[in-house]
């Protein structure tokens, strides 16, 4: 089944403990993107990648890192968690950077940082 | 700078009325239009695209160029449409931006 996968789902952290969020997709899909949701404020993006070892910034990238060194994973590092990144953290992948195609969505990962 | 707005966050329709959520973009060039939808405790997914000019679940969306809209529609709201519905706009480098979400809350 054609899915994006996200881990973990749910998390409760403290502040200043790095984790990492996994991503992984199974679509060959060349752009994949990280999204937190709040409420209010929507999906803002955190980080893109174009492609292998292609990445840039999107709308709130402070506090985070990310990596792509296969093309089917996305990982989203938390370096030093703070409270204010508690939130619902979204991955997404799309066939390609520039297609406007459809954007597949994970399940989401549900953090809190304490 | 690039925005998509939609100026309801909650909208509450009784079953077999209309339901309109309103979205508006501020872009240059030609950007392409959608609307995703999350159902509860689901992933977000496609609900439809301008492009394809399909109806999907009964919705349909008309881009309106001189009012840079894209306002989702729907003439008989039914329980199951009850979702969070989002606006979004990808712009000519394949940038996808989102809006800020509509809750549709659909009361029998």
């Amino acid at each position: 089944e054609a899915q994006v996968t996200q881990n973990p789902r749910y998390l409760i952290t403290v502040t200043g403990k790095k984790l990492t969020v996994t991503c992984s997709q199974n679509m060959n899909h060349e752009y994949m993107s990280w999204y937190r949701q709040d409420p209010g404020l929507g999906l803002r993006q955190i980080y893109y990648s174009m492609n292998v070892e292609v990445t840039d910034k999107g709308d709130v990238p402070e506090g985070y890192k990310v990596s792509r060194k296969e093309k089917r994973n996305f990982p989203l590092i938390l370096e030093s968690p703070s409270p204010n990144q508690t939130s619902l953290y979204f991955c997404a992948s799309r066939w390609d950077s520039l297609n406007t195609g459809e954007l597949f969505f994970g399940e989401g990962s549900r953090l809190t940082v304490l | 700078a690039q925005r998509v707005t939609q100026p309801e966050k909650l909208l509450s329709v009784f079953k077999g009325a209309p339901v309109e959520l309103k979205c508006n973009y501020s872009y240059s060039g030609s950007p392409e239009l959608f609307w995703y939808v999350q159902y509860s405790r689901q992933r977000l997914q496609l609900l439809l695209r301008h492009i394809s000019r399909e109806s999907i679940k009964g919705f349909t969306a008309d881009l309106n160029k001189g009012e840079t809209s894209f306002h989702l529609k729907k003439p008989f709201a039914q329980e199951e449409d009850s979702a969070m519905y989002y606006c979004a706009v990808t712009d000519s480098w394949g940038k996808l931006q989102f809006g800020a979400g509509t809750q549709v809350v659909v009361t029998p």
